[in-house]
Formats: C-alpha cells, structure tokens, sequence
C-alpha cells in the first residue's frame, strides 16, 4: 500500500530564516506530487505540482521553492522566510494516469509558524 | 473559469441529526471530477469520494451519501445519524483542466455536539 511521509510535523523559525519540508511517497512510482498551503481556518492553496523527476509548477508566486530531487520526494523550501509564511504545508500525491483526475492522497502536514 | 462554492461556513448539530453539506460548481468542460475530503482536527486530509461527470447516480456508503445533480452543478454530501467522531472541516472539489490541479472550495466546517 502507498504511504506518504511528511517532516517535521510542527516548525517555528524566526523571520528571515530559511526552509526545507520534505515529502516522500512510498508504495508507487511516478506519481504526481503536490504542495498546498492552508492559513488558519481557510482552504487548501496549492503552490507547486510535479509530475516528474526535475519538473517543477508554480502556481502562487512566492518566495518558496520546490524541487524533485528523487521520484518520490518533493521538497519545499525558501531562503528568507516571511510572517505571511506560516501556515499549515500538506503534500499529496496522485496517480500520474490522467491530469487532475486521479484522488490525491495527503500527509500529515507541517504546521509552521514563522516568528 | 472553474469554481467550487461550499457557502455553509460553519454548520453545528447535534448527534443523531442527519446532516447535508451543500456543494455547489462551475465548469464548461463536458468531462470532470468531483470529490470530497474529509479534514479532522489532526489535520490530514482524508478522500472520501470520486465522482465523475458522467454518473449521476447517487451514492451511499455506510452513514454517508451523496447526491450528484448536474441539472443545478451540485454534489451535495449528507450525513445520516451523525456522530461526534464526524466533527471536521469537509471539502468538496472540482478536477481542474489538464494541469493536474484541483479546484477546491472553502470548506464546510461541521461540528457535532454530543
């Protein structure tokens, strides 16, 4: 079965600190990898999409970054981080059969709180 | 342009209640996906359901069910006889164009009181 690991599971860094979250999928290959970030009390706002090795989507410019090192880990980081970062991070995977049609599959998140 | 509106906020009930969480969309593609997460407080979202735009045909899964109606663009999710343990944020979601994106509404927060 497919299980989706996420670290830390909680995070607070001083401003202008940097970042890494990683995410790392076990029980498939290929798959499509996903970023979102959801403020207190709000819904899902999806940063970064990948569907393969080195290939990275933005969708919210920002000052975060991804990367896809492996096929099965996705990381999100930043140089400086802001006040406005914080925020619970979720990472998710989908089956790479057919674009945004497929269920995706969270972790358990980082809640990270900038200071 | 694509949409998803969960217009109940907050709904609180009190247990053994049935319960509809509405979900109402917006998308000119003929062929699309919706579905429901579930986000209890631990935080993880959970899948609870696909649908796809060709099978109206409801569906029942345990205490829950959902009601597809492309007539209105609405798939509407109902708990029967709730309980507290089914306190939580729900999510309803629209398959987005070929980026691989998802269209998220804002979530319904539902709070069952014992």
């Amino acid at each position: 079965s497919q299980t989706i690991h996420q670290w830390p599971a909680t995070l607070v860094q001083p401003v202008g600190s940097p970042l890494s979250l990683e995410c790392t999928v076990e029980g498939t290959s290929n798959p499509n990898l996903y970023w979102y970030r959801q403020a207190a009390g709000r819904g899902l706002q999806l940063l970064f999409y990948s569907v393969g090795i080195g290939q990275i989507s933005s969708e919210v410019p920002q000052n975060l970054s991804a990367s896809r090192p492996q096929d099965r880990q996705f990381i999100l980081s930043s140089k400086k981080l802001l006040l406005s970062d914080s925020g619970f991070y979720l990472c998710a995977w989908s089956a790479s059969r057919a674009g945004g049609w497929d269920e995706q599959f969270f972790g358990p998140g980082t809640r990270l709180t900038v200071l | 342009a694509q949409k998803v509106t969960q217009a109940q906020t907050e709904i609180s009930v009190v247990e053994k209640e049935d319960v509809t969480l509405d979900c109402v969309y917006e998308t000119r593609d003929t062929t699309y996906y919706l579905f429901w997460y579930k986000q209890p407080p631990s935080g993880e979202l959970v899948f609870l359901i696909r649908r796809n735009s060709f099978d109206e045909q409801n569906e029942i899964s345990g205490r829950y069910s959902w009601n597809f109606q492309k007539s209105t663009s609405s798939f509407n999710f109902t708990i029967t006889a709730s309980q507290v343990v089914d306190s939580a944020v729900y999510f309803c979601a629209l398959s987005g164009d070929s980026n691989y994106q998802l269209i998220w509404g804002a979530g319904t927060k539902l709070i069952i009181k014992p």
